[in-house]
Protein backbone atom coordinates (compact mmCIF):
# COMPACT_ATOMS: atom_id res chain seq x y z
CA UNK A 1 0.00 0.00 0.00
CA UNK A 2 1.03 3.31 -0.92
CA UNK A 3 1.68 5.74 2.11
CA UNK A 4 1.46 9.34 2.52
CA UNK A 5 3.55 10.89 -0.80
CA UNK A 6 4.83 14.11 -0.56
CA UNK A 7 6.93 16.09 -2.87
CA UNK A 8 9.72 17.61 -3.67
CA UNK A 9 11.87 15.42 -1.25
CA UNK A 10 14.77 17.96 -0.93
CA UNK A 11 13.83 21.81 -1.96
CA UNK A 12 16.84 24.40 -2.32
CA UNK A 13 15.48 28.10 -2.67
CA UNK A 14 16.79 31.71 -2.45
CA UNK A 15 14.80 34.26 -0.14
CA UNK A 16 11.66 35.64 -1.27
CA UNK A 17 10.97 33.06 -4.13
CA UNK A 18 7.71 30.84 -3.78
CA UNK A 19 7.61 27.29 -1.75
CA UNK A 20 4.93 24.96 -3.01
CA UNK A 21 5.33 21.38 -0.68
CA UNK A 22 2.78 18.61 -2.02
CA UNK A 23 1.14 16.39 -0.50
CA UNK A 24 -0.87 13.58 -0.88
CA UNK A 25 -2.29 11.26 2.04
CA UNK A 26 -3.58 7.44 2.28
CA UNK A 27 -6.61 6.64 0.25
CA UNK A 28 -9.61 6.70 2.31
CA UNK A 29 -7.88 8.95 5.55
CA UNK A 30 -10.05 12.00 5.95
CA UNK A 31 -7.87 14.51 8.68
CA UNK A 32 -4.59 15.69 7.07
CA UNK A 33 -2.17 17.40 9.34
CA UNK A 34 0.87 19.38 8.04
CA UNK A 35 4.06 19.54 10.66
CA UNK A 36 7.52 21.25 10.54
CA UNK A 37 10.55 20.14 12.40
CA UNK A 38 13.45 22.36 13.63
CA UNK A 39 16.13 21.58 16.14
CA UNK A 40 14.83 24.78 18.23
CA UNK A 41 11.59 23.76 17.97
CA UNK A 42 11.25 20.31 17.69
CA UNK A 43 7.76 18.90 16.12
CA UNK A 44 5.11 21.93 15.23
CA UNK A 45 1.62 21.29 13.79
CA UNK A 46 1.26 24.15 11.49
CA UNK A 47 -2.66 23.40 10.37
CA UNK A 48 -5.20 20.53 9.83
CA UNK A 49 -7.75 19.69 7.97
CA UNK A 50 -11.08 17.69 8.20
CA UNK A 51 -12.56 16.48 5.31
CA UNK A 52 -10.99 18.77 3.51
CA UNK A 53 -11.83 21.71 5.32
CA UNK A 54 -9.14 23.36 7.94
CA UNK A 55 -10.08 23.07 11.10
CA UNK A 56 -7.33 24.70 13.03
CA UNK A 57 -4.18 26.78 11.33
CA UNK A 58 -3.07 28.45 14.52
CA UNK A 59 0.17 26.37 14.31
CA UNK A 60 0.77 28.42 11.19
CA UNK A 61 3.94 30.69 11.81
CA UNK A 62 2.70 33.84 9.72
CA UNK A 63 1.12 35.35 6.77
CA UNK A 64 3.23 33.75 4.05
CA UNK A 65 2.38 30.14 4.97
CA UNK A 66 -1.20 28.98 3.37
CA UNK A 67 -2.38 25.94 2.93
CA UNK A 68 -4.99 24.34 0.80
CA UNK A 69 -6.28 20.91 0.36
CA UNK A 70 -8.67 21.32 -2.71
CA UNK A 71 -9.44 17.70 -2.55
CA UNK A 72 -9.46 14.52 -0.60
CA UNK A 73 -6.05 13.29 -2.23
CA UNK A 74 -4.05 16.39 -2.42
CA UNK A 75 -3.23 19.21 0.04
CA UNK A 76 -0.35 22.45 -1.02
CA UNK A 77 1.73 24.43 2.01
CA UNK A 78 2.63 27.39 0.37
CA UNK A 79 5.21 29.84 1.90
CA UNK A 80 5.28 33.26 -0.46
CA UNK A 81 8.13 34.77 -0.26
CA UNK A 82 10.38 32.62 1.65
CA UNK A 83 12.42 33.32 4.44
CA UNK A 84 16.01 31.73 5.49
CA UNK A 85 14.25 30.69 9.14
CA UNK A 86 11.75 28.62 7.11
CA UNK A 87 14.66 26.24 6.86
CA UNK A 88 13.51 22.95 7.99
CA UNK A 89 11.68 19.62 7.10
CA UNK A 90 7.98 19.94 6.50
CA UNK A 91 6.06 16.19 7.28
CA UNK A 92 2.64 15.87 6.19
CA UNK A 93 0.54 13.22 8.04
CA UNK A 94 -2.72 11.44 7.56
CA UNK A 95 -5.26 9.71 9.61
CA UNK A 96 -9.00 8.62 9.84
CA UNK A 97 -11.32 11.56 11.54
CA UNK A 98 -12.15 8.72 14.00
CA UNK A 99 -8.39 7.33 15.17
CA UNK A 100 -7.21 10.79 15.45
CA UNK A 101 -4.48 8.68 17.59
CA UNK A 102 -2.52 6.77 14.59
CA UNK A 103 -0.98 9.40 12.13
CA UNK A 104 0.47 7.85 9.15
CA UNK A 105 3.45 10.06 8.45
CA UNK A 106 5.12 11.23 4.89
CA UNK A 107 8.85 11.36 4.24
CA UNK A 108 9.24 14.75 4.85
CA UNK A 109 10.39 17.59 2.33
CA UNK A 110 13.40 19.50 3.32
CA UNK A 111 13.49 22.90 3.08
CA UNK A 112 16.75 24.90 2.80
CA UNK A 113 16.11 28.52 1.55
CA UNK A 114 19.12 30.39 0.83
CA UNK B 1 -2.19 23.60 27.95
CA UNK B 2 -0.94 20.14 27.32
CA UNK B 3 2.12 19.55 27.08
CA UNK B 4 5.09 16.78 26.61
CA UNK B 5 8.48 16.79 28.52
CA UNK B 6 11.11 14.29 27.17
CA UNK B 7 14.77 13.87 28.15
CA UNK B 8 17.44 15.74 25.98
CA UNK B 9 19.52 13.80 23.90
CA UNK B 10 21.56 12.70 21.96
CA UNK B 11 21.86 9.31 24.42
CA UNK B 12 24.43 7.02 23.26
CA UNK B 13 24.61 3.20 24.34
CA UNK B 14 26.65 0.36 23.55
CA UNK B 15 24.77 -2.89 21.77
CA UNK B 16 22.87 -4.99 24.21
CA UNK B 17 22.50 -2.13 26.57
CA UNK B 18 19.29 -1.20 28.58
CA UNK B 19 17.63 1.61 27.60
CA UNK B 20 15.54 4.42 29.32
CA UNK B 21 14.02 7.63 27.64
CA UNK B 22 11.92 9.38 30.02
CA UNK B 23 9.01 11.26 29.65
CA UNK B 24 6.08 13.25 31.39
CA UNK B 25 3.09 15.10 30.49
CA UNK B 26 0.62 17.85 31.48
CA UNK B 27 -3.05 17.63 30.68
CA UNK B 28 -5.90 18.40 32.00
CA UNK B 29 -7.63 14.88 31.80
CA UNK B 30 -6.45 11.84 30.90
CA UNK B 31 -5.08 11.88 27.57
CA UNK B 32 -3.73 8.58 25.43
CA UNK B 33 -0.07 8.38 25.33
CA UNK B 34 2.38 7.26 22.38
CA UNK B 35 5.77 6.63 21.51
CA UNK B 36 6.75 7.66 17.88
CA UNK B 37 10.31 6.77 16.25
CA UNK B 38 11.49 8.25 13.04
CA UNK B 39 14.26 6.34 11.50
CA UNK B 40 16.90 8.59 9.43
CA UNK B 41 15.45 9.95 6.08
CA UNK B 42 12.08 8.62 6.96
CA UNK B 43 8.58 10.29 8.78
CA UNK B 44 7.84 8.97 12.21
CA UNK B 45 6.25 5.80 12.93
CA UNK B 46 3.58 4.79 16.16
CA UNK B 47 5.78 2.55 18.01
CA UNK B 48 3.46 1.97 20.89
CA UNK B 49 0.45 3.41 23.06
CA UNK B 50 -1.48 3.29 26.15
CA UNK B 51 -4.92 4.73 26.81
CA UNK B 52 -5.51 4.68 30.51
CA UNK B 53 -3.68 4.62 33.95
CA UNK B 54 -1.52 1.29 34.38
CA UNK B 55 -1.37 0.20 30.76
CA UNK B 56 1.61 -0.73 28.94
CA UNK B 57 2.40 -0.82 25.59
CA UNK B 58 4.82 -2.64 24.05
CA UNK B 59 6.35 -3.59 20.69
CA UNK B 60 9.70 -4.81 18.89
CA UNK B 61 10.75 -5.46 22.26
CA UNK B 62 10.13 -1.49 23.64
CA UNK B 63 7.63 -0.96 26.87
CA UNK B 64 6.31 2.25 28.28
CA UNK B 65 4.07 2.24 31.51
CA UNK B 66 0.92 5.10 31.83
CA UNK B 67 1.88 6.57 35.35
CA UNK B 68 -0.40 8.67 36.31
CA UNK B 69 0.36 9.18 39.85
CA UNK B 70 3.87 10.87 38.40
CA UNK B 71 2.59 11.46 34.87
CA UNK B 72 4.60 9.64 33.29
CA UNK B 73 5.47 7.34 30.30
CA UNK B 74 9.19 6.78 30.40
CA UNK B 75 10.67 3.74 27.43
CA UNK B 76 12.85 0.88 27.49
CA UNK B 77 14.08 -1.93 25.93
CA UNK B 78 16.33 -4.19 27.48
CA UNK B 79 18.97 -4.87 25.22
CA UNK B 80 19.07 -2.35 22.27
CA UNK B 81 20.53 -2.92 18.50
CA UNK B 82 22.46 -0.70 16.23
CA UNK B 83 19.09 -0.66 14.04
CA UNK B 84 17.48 0.67 17.08
CA UNK B 85 19.38 3.99 16.19
CA UNK B 86 17.00 6.96 15.42
CA UNK B 87 14.87 9.81 16.74
CA UNK B 88 11.72 8.81 19.61
CA UNK B 89 9.16 11.07 20.30
CA UNK B 90 6.54 10.81 23.34
CA UNK B 91 2.98 12.35 22.57
CA UNK B 92 -0.40 12.48 23.97
CA UNK B 93 -3.67 13.11 22.77
CA UNK B 94 -7.01 14.39 25.01
CA UNK B 95 -10.17 14.11 23.78
CA UNK B 96 -9.99 13.34 20.22
CA UNK B 97 -7.35 16.37 19.75
CA UNK B 98 -4.38 16.87 17.79
CA UNK B 99 -1.81 14.88 18.96
CA UNK B 100 1.28 17.25 21.06
CA UNK B 101 4.83 15.88 21.03
CA UNK B 102 7.30 16.21 22.65
CA UNK B 103 10.79 17.31 21.26
CA UNK B 104 12.31 14.26 20.84
CA UNK B 105 15.61 12.13 21.95
CA UNK B 106 18.13 11.26 19.47
CA UNK B 107 19.25 7.83 20.56
CA UNK B 108 22.31 6.36 19.20
CA UNK B 109 23.61 2.80 19.35
CA UNK B 110 27.08 2.02 19.10
CA UNK B 111 27.95 -1.87 18.14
Amino acid sequence: DAGVIQSPRHEVTEMGQEVTLRCKPISGHNSLFWYRQTMMRGLELLIYFNNNVPIDDSGMPEDRFSAKMPNASFSTLKIQPSEPRDSAVYFCASSLQNNREKLFFGSGTQLSVL
Amino acid sequence: GNSVTQMEGPVTLSEEAFLTINCTYTATGYPSLFWYVQYPGEGLQLLLKATKADDKGSNKGFEATYRKETTSFHLEKGSVQVSDSAVYFCALVEYGNKLVFGAGTILRVKS
